[in-house]
């Protein structure tokens, strides 16, 4: 089965240090690629996609994310973190199966807690 | 252009009883789909429904069932509570699912119900 692998549960920076969630998936074929955001108490915001256009993609709030096929993965970086980009953050897939089905669902990892230090 | 709307946002319940939680999706999107969200289990997919029919189901009991109505309004229901369901339920909701390009799809997240066992 399909699945996504998020490296490291928490991670923590200091304010205006760079800013890199790890994301692995494990398909042979490439998927579609998401990441998303949560803040407290909401739901989960589009951050960016990967939709097998350009392999690096920009997404909001200086977000952007490279997919490399050769080593599976689509890490999520930022140059310089601010103190409003502390949330929890999800790295999600919509697999091959689920695209041929017209299947709108997704396969989320376990999530990355990112705290921005002052 | 109003987002997905959940509600209720918050209910505590005791064991065995039976809870119906309601999602509105964005205006024009067809397709709903319906997620728990653990500390433990993170995200886990439920059921999606397009055009007032599941399309997929996760991996829950039969007590967790949902319906789609005409207006693409969604419901979802969990009878016998146990403990374990205590979670926030997420709704998101998507353009149609069918064709080449709906793999790119973006779910759009509400906010969620907080939903307690007791």
């Amino acid at each position: 089965a399909q699945s996504v692998t998020q490296l490291g549960s928490h991670v923590s920076v200091s304010e205006g240090a760079l800013v890199l969630l790890r994301c692995n998936y494990s398909s042979s074929v490439p998927p579609y690629l998401f990441w998303y955001v949560q803040y407290p108490n909401q739901g989960l915001q589009l951050l960016l996609k990967y939709t097998s256009a350009a392999t690096l993609v920009k997404g909001i709030n200086g977000f952007e994310a490279e997919f490399k096929k050769s080593e599976t993965s689509f890490h999520l970086t930022k140059p310089s973190a601010h103190m409003s980009d502390a949330a929890e953050y999800f790295c999600a897939v919509r697999t091959a199966p689920d695209i041929i089905q017209g299947a709108q669902k997704l396969v989320f990892g376990q999530g990355t807690r990112l705290t921005i230090n002052p | 252009k109003a987002g997905v709307t959940q509600t209720p946002r918050y209910l505590i319940k005791t064991r065995g009883q039976q809870v119906t939680l309601s999602c509105s999706p964005i205006s024009g999107h067809r397709s709903v789909s319906w997620y728990q969200q653990t500390p433990g289990q993170g995200l886990q997919f439920l059921f999606e429904y397009f055009s007032e029919t599941q399309r997929n189901k996760g991996n829950f009991p039969g007590r967790f069932s949902g319906r789609q109505f005409s207006n693409s309004r969604s419901e979802m229901n969990v009878s016998t509570l146990e403990l374990g369901d205590s979670a926030l339920y997420l709704c998101a909701s998507s353009l149609d699912g069918r064709g080449p390009s709906s793999g790119a799809n973006v779910l759009t997240f509400g906010a969620g119900s907080r939903l307690t066992v007791l």
